[in-house]
């Protein structure tokens, strides 16, 4: 069946660096990609997604692009902020059903 | 705009006690879903509504019931609590077709404590 795997953390950085949390999934047809963050306390909403191979999601300064020849949908950020602190999760969805990683916490130190 | 709406959002519950979490949209999405969140696990469905009277199971269905009441609800009942259950579970939402493009709307949690 269809699956996400992304990278494990917590992942603690400073102010203004750079940020990469790496996402492959296993997955039958075409599915759609999707970054989804949970700040601290809140239920999750979309970052950003992609819904077809070499799309290019963005948003808040994120980037994310849909690799199918490596079947991966890594998340950057180039320079991140404290508020950029929170967990964030790779998705994907084929047909009616979304399935979600187990999420990477994400703090950012001033 | 309300969105999705959860009630209740915070539950303690003993050992075998019953109770139903509900759930209503106002964005006229066709698809409806219950995740648990547990700390490590991401998130697991539950069970999801793809369109108003239909349900499946998800990933973990067992222990659970669900109903669609109409296009805007979609209920979880937990007929006997037990410990694992203690999550937090979350509503979900979105308008899809097949290909699964739409982006999932979720509600803001409810916390769930069995004792």
């Amino acid at each position: 069946g269809n699956s996400v795997t992304q990278m494990e953390g917590p992942v603690t950085l400073s102010e203004e660096a750079f940020l990469t949390i790496n996402c492959t999934y296993t997955a039958t047809g075409y599915p759609s990609l999707f970054w989804y963050v949970q700040y601290p306390g809140e239920g999750l909403q979309l970052l950003l997604k992609a819904t077809k191979a070499d799309d290019k999601g963005s948003n808040k300064g994120f980037e994310a692009t849909y690799r199918k020849e490596t079947t991966s949908f890594h998340l950057e950020k180039g320079s991140v902020q404290v508020s950029d602190s929170a967990v964030y999760f790779c998705a994907l969805s084929s047909g009616y059903k979304l399935s979600f990683g187990a999420g990477t916490t994400v703090t950012v130190r001033a | 705009n309300a969105g999705v709406t959860q009630t209740p959002k915070f539950q303690v519950l003993k050992t075998g006690q019953s109770m139903t979490l509900q759930c209503a949209q106002d964005m006229n999405h066709n698809s409806m879903y219950w995740y648990r969140q547990d700390p490590g696990m991401g998130l697991r469905l539950i069970y999801y509504s793809a369109s108003e009277g239909t349900t499946d199971k998800g990933e973990v269905p067992n222990g659970y019931n669900v109903s669609r009441l109409n296009k805007r609800e979609f209920s979880l009942r937990l007929e006997s609590a037990a410990p694992s259950q203690t999550s937090v579970y979350f509503c979900a939402s979105r308008q899809t077709s097949g290909r699964g493009t739409g982006e999932l709307f979720f509600g803001e949690g409810s916390r769930l404590t069995v004792l």
